[in-house]
């Protein structure tokens, strides 16, 4: 059975430092990787899909790397500000349209 | 193009009642998928739809039962509530191209 770990489970950084959020998982065939953000008590926002056959993504100062042969994923946040303050979660699908996702981590960016 | 849609937004409800959430995916989305999410337990995955038949189903008990209807909106539907259902329930939608999923803002059920 797939599982997807996220570590660090916090994060606590000045505002303007470059940060790296990590995830992993057990079962290197995937179909797809995202990445999400969630602000309290809302619902997931997409921030990056990346297919399997695709080695990243990027979008403004978001980049997400994907190895899947080690079962390992990276969003890197450049130059934070506040406003990046939220958890995020990374999910994998497989095959059968199934996904599952990390726990999250849980970012705060301090002024 | 509108965003995925749920309602209720909230719900309070007491044991031993049902409750049916909605979930109006984006336009052209033929999957929907339904998760369960709580502090404890995180995001868990309750079924997913494709063309009004369940493709999908995760580790809940049968109390927990959905559809899809022919213009892909979705319900779910929880019978004889407990204390530990109250959650917020998520719903997203998806291109079977990509996968790529898309979130709903959720319902946030209580349970008394």
């Amino acid at each position: 059975k797939q599982e997807v770990t996220q570590i660090p489970a916090a994060l606590s950084v000045p505002e303007g430092e470059n940060l790296v959020l990590n995830c992993s998982f057990t079962d290197s065939a995937i179909y797809n990787l995202q990445w999400f953000r969630q602000d309290p008590g809302k619902g997931l926002t997409s921030l990056l899909l990346i297919q399997s056959s695709q080695r990243e993504q990027t979008s403004g100062r978001l980049n997400a790397s994907l190895d899947k042969s080690s079962g390992r994923s990276t969003l890197y946040i450049a130059a934070s500000q506040p406003g990046d303050s939220a958890t995020y979660l990374c999910a994998v699908s497989d095959n059968f349209n199934k996904f599952y996702f990390g726990s999250g981590t849980k970012l705060n960016v301090k002024p | 193009k509108a965003g995925v849609t749920q309602t209720p937004r909230y719900l309070i409800k007491t044991r031993g009642q049902q409750v049916t959430l909605s979930c109006s995916p984006i336009s052209g989305h033929r999957s929907v998928s339904w998760y369960q999410q709580t502090p404890g337990q995180g995001l868990q995955f309750l079924f997913e739809y494709f063309s009004e038949t369940q493709r999908n189903k995760g580790n809940f008990p049968g109390r927990f039962s959905g559809r899809q209807f022919s213009n892909s909106r979705s319900e779910m539907n929880v019978s004889t509530l407990e204390l530990g259902d109250s959650a917020l329930y998520l719903c997203a939608s998806s291109l079977t191209d990509t996968n790529e999923q898309f979130f709903g803002p959720g319902t946030r059920l209580t349970v008394l």
